[in-house]
């Protein structure tokens, strides 16, 4: 079974500098997709970036990047130039390429940014 | 283009009821799927569906029924309510299996 792991359950940035949640998981799979998804109070689950497992490339979308290592099996996510709507809970997800479309989740990382 | 819509938001309700979180999307996605999320867990996968007409047990389906009679909607019906499925449900589309998942806002069931 996959595995996904965040071991920051609460991280703090101060506003307009940068930080790094990170995630790892487990799977015996060659192709798949990761994911981190944002979930701010209002509980909506917003996506924030994706990445294929088949790219070398990491992904980036703005200010939000990832450092995607996959022998090591870890998927960091970037935010640069922090910003006070970034605080949410973020959530790195698995997918495999085959199979259900199901997402298998971490646990969290709750993110605050600091005025 | 109102995406993936839950009714309703917030439900109360007594051990044993019975009651059904309803789900909708306009996207014409043929995959969709009910996640439930708890404290410390992260989001764990209920039941999901292909398509019209097919279902299928994720995770942790154990309480939970789903059917899939068109395209758009897909509902999940708690038979006899338990406290150990107070629980915060989300609901989710995809065009395909490769595709990125999009979620509905949420419906918060607390079980007395």
């Amino acid at each position: 079974a996959q595995t996904v792991t965040q071991s920051q359950p609460e991280m703090s940035v101060q506003e307009a500098e940068t930080v790094t949640l990170s995630c790892t998981y487990d799977t015996s799979e060659s192709d798949y997709y990761l994911f981190w998804y944002k979930q701010p109070p209002s509980r909506q689950m917003i996506l924030v970036i994706r990445q294929e497992a088949y790219k070398q490339q990491n992904a980036t979308e703005n200010r939000f990047s990832v450092n995607f290592q996959k022998a090591a099996k870890s998927f960091s996510l970037k935010i640069s130039d922090s910003q006070l709507g970034d605080a949410a809970m973020y959530f790195c997800a698995y997918r495999r390429e085959t199979g259900a479309n199901n997402l298998f989740f971490g646990t969290g990382t709750r993110l605050t940014v600091i005025p | 283009n109102a995406g993936v819509t839950q009714t309703p938001k917030f439900q109360v309700l007594k051990t044993g009821q019975s009651m059904t979180l309803q789900c909708a999307q306009d996207m014409n996605h043929e995959y969709m799927s009910w996640y439930r999320q708890d404290p410390g867990m992260g989001l764990r996968l209920i039941h999901y569906s292909v398509g019209a007409g097919i279902t299928d047990q994720g995770e942790v389906p154990n309480g939970y029924n789903v059917s899939r009679s068109t395209t758009e909607d897909f509902p999940l019906r708690l038979l006899s309510a338990a406290p150990s499925q107070t629980s915060v449900y989300f609901c989710a589309s995809s065009y395909g299996p490769m595709k990125t998942q999009y979620f509905g806002p949420g419906t918060r069931l607390l079980v007395l």
